[in-house]
């Protein structure tokens, strides 16, 4: 089975600087990783996703990831962020052969002046 | 094109009662996903429906059922609600017609039910 923990329930970083959000999964298959972004009163919105090849995946708003297979993990990054980032990011996981997301529990970003 | 819509955004009910949810996907979209998300155990896929058939499952008892119509819009029903029902229940569209998750899944905004 697959499973994903998220090791920081809350990150608290100043605009401007640099964040990482860490992500690490478990599966015994290949997988395909996510990162949403789940901003207040809203629903998921896609930040990147890794299938295959590149292990360093860039998505939008300037975020970017990258896939450890040796060491499990799917980092989340952006080289300095915006007030505008303050939400609750989720990394999940998919096995190959199935159609639902794994969801890690988040990490809340809260950026501040 | 238009997002996927969830109906109603804010739902009430009380205990033993029960609730349909709908939602809409996007235009072309035949999967439709539903999620559960609670402070506790955070989000957790119920099922998937693609053209009218469930295609997976995820661990939920019984009271939790769903259907998808002809035009891919989809409904969720929670049967003798209990007050851990209490969550934000999220919706997904994709393509998605291989059943593996590589294509994206674009979220609907929720419904918040609460239990009382």
């Amino acid at each position: 089975a697959q499973s994903v923990t998220q090791l920081d329930s809350q990150v608290p970083v100043f605009e401007e600087a640099p964040v990482e959000l860490r992500c690490n999964y478990s599966s015994s298959v290949s997988v395909y990783l996510f990162w949403y972004v789940q901003y207040p009163n809203q629903g998921l919105q896609l930040l990147l996703k890794y299938l295959s090849g590149s292990t360093l995946v860039k998505g939008i708003n300037g975020f970017e990831a990258e896939f450890n297979k040796s060491q499990t993990s799917f980092h989340l990054r952006k080289p300095s962020v915006h007030i505008s980032d303050t939400a609750e990011y989720f990394c999940a996981v998919s096995a190959g052969s199935q159609g639902n997301l794994i969801f890690g529990k988040g990490t809340k970003l809260s950026v501040k002046p | 094109k238009a997002g996927v819509t969830q109906t109603p955004r804010y739902l009430i009910k009380t205990r033993g009662q029960q609730v349909t949810l709908s939602c809409s996907p996007i235009s072309g979209h035949r999967s439709v996903s539903w999620y559960q998300q609670t402070p506790g155990q955070g989000l957790q896929f119920l099922f998937e429906y693609f053209s009218e058939t469930q295609r997976n499952k995820g661990n939920f008892p019984g009271r939790f059922s769903g259907r998808q119509f002809s035009n891919s819009r989809s409904e969720m029903n929670v049967s003798t609600l209990e007050l851990g029902d209490s969550a934000l229940y999220l919706c997904a569209s994709s393509p998605n017609p291989s059943g593996r998750i590589t294509d994206t899944q674009y979220f609907g905004p929720g419904t918040r039910l609460t239990v009382l």
